[in-house]
């Protein structure tokens, strides 16, 4: 079964509006949790590491004060695009890990946010 | 994370085999060969990891090569649910970032009826 519950799986919204995106660990603590972007016909792109207890880690290019990453606990991560623009229209992906180190990772199934 | 280079795309007919190149030649020691896949409008799968020895799963095989710079993910009988972008990807699993990805293109698969 799923390891990892990202909801909602699709929103639109208006522009200028926020929308917020959870992603949750489902039988294990995460500590760590990435978020990633994906354009269509794009391959998916690391924006953040999100770490329980502490902030989060932005790639170069992503602004924090946009993409609002919360890991208030063990296994809820959210991400939250700030004053949404058309631009920001993507399919936003989660991810996880647990213990031991070699262990498969787990995604999300997605999010399809449209910005209108 | 070295780098990873895949075809850009293969087809296959139902039924039949399907080898997916990936060719790894900086892979360091602690590096683990992953396969991940993503179905239309899906986040991507886990398929099958190993490092050094070939792996088997119920959904494929892993063949290592003995100087470990390519590997070749095989689905023994294509269906038509195995049309996916296919994603090798290499995580040294002694590094700090780990999970942290970096995406290639992956391979578009396509299978016929």
């Amino acid at each position: 079964g799923a390891v990892v519950s990202q909801h909602p799986s699709w929103v639109i919204c208006k522009s200028g509006t926020s929308v917020k995106i959870e992603c949750r660990s489902l039988d294990f603590q995460a500590t760590t949790m990435f978020w990633y972007r994906q354009f269509p016909k794009q391959s998916l792109m690391l924006m953040a590491t999100s770490n329980e207890g502490s902030k989060a880690t932005y790639e170069q290019g992503v602004e924090k004060d946009k993409f609002l990453i919360n890991h208030a606990s063990l296994t809820l991560s959210t991400l939250t695009v700030t004053s949404a623009h058309p631009e920001d229209s993507s399919f936003y992906i989660c991810s996880t890990r647990r213990a031991p180190r070699n262990s498969p990772l787990h995604f999300g199934n997605g999010t399809r946010l449209t910005v209108t | 994370d070295a780098k990873t280079t895949q075809p850009n795309s293969m087809e296959s007919n139902e039924e039949e085999p399907v080898h997916l190149p990936c060719n790894h030649s900086t892979i360091s020691g602690t590096d683990y060969i992953h396969w991940y896949r993503q179905l239309p409008s899906q986040g991507p799968e886990y398929v099958i990891h190993g490092l050094t020895s070939n792996v088997n799963n119920r959904m494929a095989s892993l063949a290592i090569a003995e100087d470990r710079k390519s590997s070749t993910l095989i689905l023994h009988r294509a269906t038509l649910r195995d049309a996916a972008v296919y994603y090798c990807i290499l995580i040294n699993a002694g590094g700090t970032s780990y999970g942290k990805l970096t995406f290639g293109q992956g391979t578009i698969l396509t299978v016929h009826p």
